[in-house]
């Protein structure tokens, strides 16, 4: 039980466009999702936290209006990346766990997406 | 925001040999999960253990939170173990579930 789904795995594109990242909870409803950015070598660092029919909350330093999250249903959240450029090629994975007391539980990570920007 | 540490941040063993990674975390914590990332960036989780002590096959994990330390031992090792070992918290008290990450232990395992 307990499954993420990320989607797509991979994506290359070209410089200004928008790209589309759909995360969802397979088996379990999730009020609130995470979104995490890997560059190469790196560790993992929480770009946000998506919450199911309100805002989405973001780390310092991220663009809200770049990286765009939104968390229609208690299954699925999307993160798009608007007008793309090179510095945002990166690994983009996100998590969640079944609720309540979501602190208090493990959280499941989907696939990841490594997006490339030409 | 609570503060990990991982040791050590390169670990070369040939097959066989057994090791311990540590962690270290600045804080209480309601959660605690170890990860092995593969080559394709897959995270796979190995082990939800906020304390206490657990094993499955090769591995096992024991977490001390009152002294807020976790080691992963991992006996054995293979080829496949190679990839990168993150340990990841959650501080007490958040209810949603963020976690904080490591900045891992890169293993090679040579055969």
């Amino acid at each position: 039980g307990a499954v993420v789904s990320q989607h797509p795995s991979w994506v290359i594109c070209k410089s200004g466009t928008s790209v589309k990242i759909e995360c969802r909870s397979l088996d379990f409803q999730a009020t609130t999702m995470f979104w995490y950015r890997q560059f190469p070598k790196q560790s993992l660092m929480l770009m946000a936290t998506s919450n199911e029919g309100s805002k989405a909350t973001y780390e310092q330093g991220v663009e809200k209006d770049k990286f765009l999250i939104n968390h229609a249903s208690l299954t699925l959240s999307t993160l798009t990346v608007t007008s793309a450029h090179p510095e945002d090629s990166s690994f983009y994975i996100c998590s969640a766990s079944p609720g309540p007391g979501q602190g208090s539980q493990p959280q499941h990570f989907g696939d990841g997406t490594r997006l490339s920007i030409l | 925001g609570i503060q990990v540490e991982q040791s050590p941040p390169d670990l070369i063993l040939q097959e066989g040999a057994n090791s311990t990674l540590r962690c270290n975390f600045s804080d209480s914590v309601n959660n605690l999960q170890w990860f092995h990332q593969n080559p394709w960036g897959q995270l796979i989780n190995l082990f939800y253990i906020p304390s206490g002590t657990k094993q499955n096959g090769r591995l096992s994990a024991t977490t001390v939170a009152t002294e807020r330390y976790s080691l992963l031992y991992i006996s054995s090792s293979q080829t496949t173990d190679s990839g990168v070992y993150f340990c990841a918290v959650g501080p007490r008290g958040s209810t949603l579930g963020r976690l904080y990450f490591g900045r891992g232990t890169q293993l090679t395992v040579w055969p």
